[in-house]
């Protein structure tokens, strides 16, 4: 079965500079969420969209933006990089994102970000 | 806002014990998720409970949510080493459609 597809990896960055990662979701999957895990901390919810528009805003800092295409890909555009921006970044997609019977989430890989 | 808490943080067993993490919300929930991470990786959806005082079984797990839908608890007998790894309980409150995470639990198994 097709899952969630993250890319880059992995990715290495300097300070103030940008960095855009992209998220691939399941196929017919409504709903794309952004996380951002530090290392041994729980995912934390940037954002979300439903239907290729934005639906909820986490703890995404206003450096970050994000949006969901037409084939509903998804993008999370990081200017200004600090070092505190180091974690990994997970996108996940859910199908029904809106029936609290149906939300699941599945997750990609993960984008390891190492900012220097 | 909303606050999930899990307890413990680690917990380490022999092979072969049992273990149990507890999830408990600051807010009633319309739903109750679990995941797994293993060490390195992402989180997998294990399960989700919709009703109030639901139990569900996957084999050696067992994942309970309580009768006023605000905690839930996930259960393994007999761990294995495959079981290593972060349990993390999601649920969103009531008029929301995000999950909060709970911090995990992380879960060392020893042979």
């Amino acid at each position: 079965a097709a899952g969630v597809i993250q890319s880059p990896r992995h990715l290495i960055k300097e300070k103030r500079e940008t960095a855009t990662l992209k998220c691939y979701p399941i196929p017919r999957h409504d709903t794309v969420y952004w996380y951002q895990q530090g290392p041994g901390q729980d995912p934390q919810f940037l954002i979300s969209f439903y239907e290729k528009m934005q639906s909820d805003k986490g703890s995404i800092p206003d450096r970050f933006s994000a949006q969901q295409f037409s084939d509903y890909h998804s993008e999370l555009n990081m200017s200004s990089l600090e070092l505190g921006d180091s974690a990994l970044y997970f996108c996940a997609s859910s199908l029904g994102g809106r029936d609290p019977r149906y939300n699941e989430q599945f997750f990609g890989p993960g984008t390891r970000l190492t900012v220097l | 806002g909303q606050q999930v808490m899990q307890i413990p943080q680690y917990q380490h067993v022999q092979e072969g014990e049992d273990f149990t993490t507890y999830c408990n919300s600051s807010t009633t929930l319309s739903n109750i998720q679990w995941y797994k991470q293993r060490p390195g990786g992402h989180p997998v959806f294990l399960i989700q409970l919709v009703k109030s005082g639901e139990v569900k079984k996957q084999k050696r797990l067992t994942f309970q949510f309580g009768e006023a839908k605000k905690n839930s608890s996930l259960h393994i007998t007999a761990t294995q080493t495959t079981d290593v790894g972060t349990y993390f309980c999601a649920g969103p409150s009531r008029g929301s459609y995000i999950p909060t995470f709970g911090r995990g639990t992380s879960l060392i198994v020893h042979p």
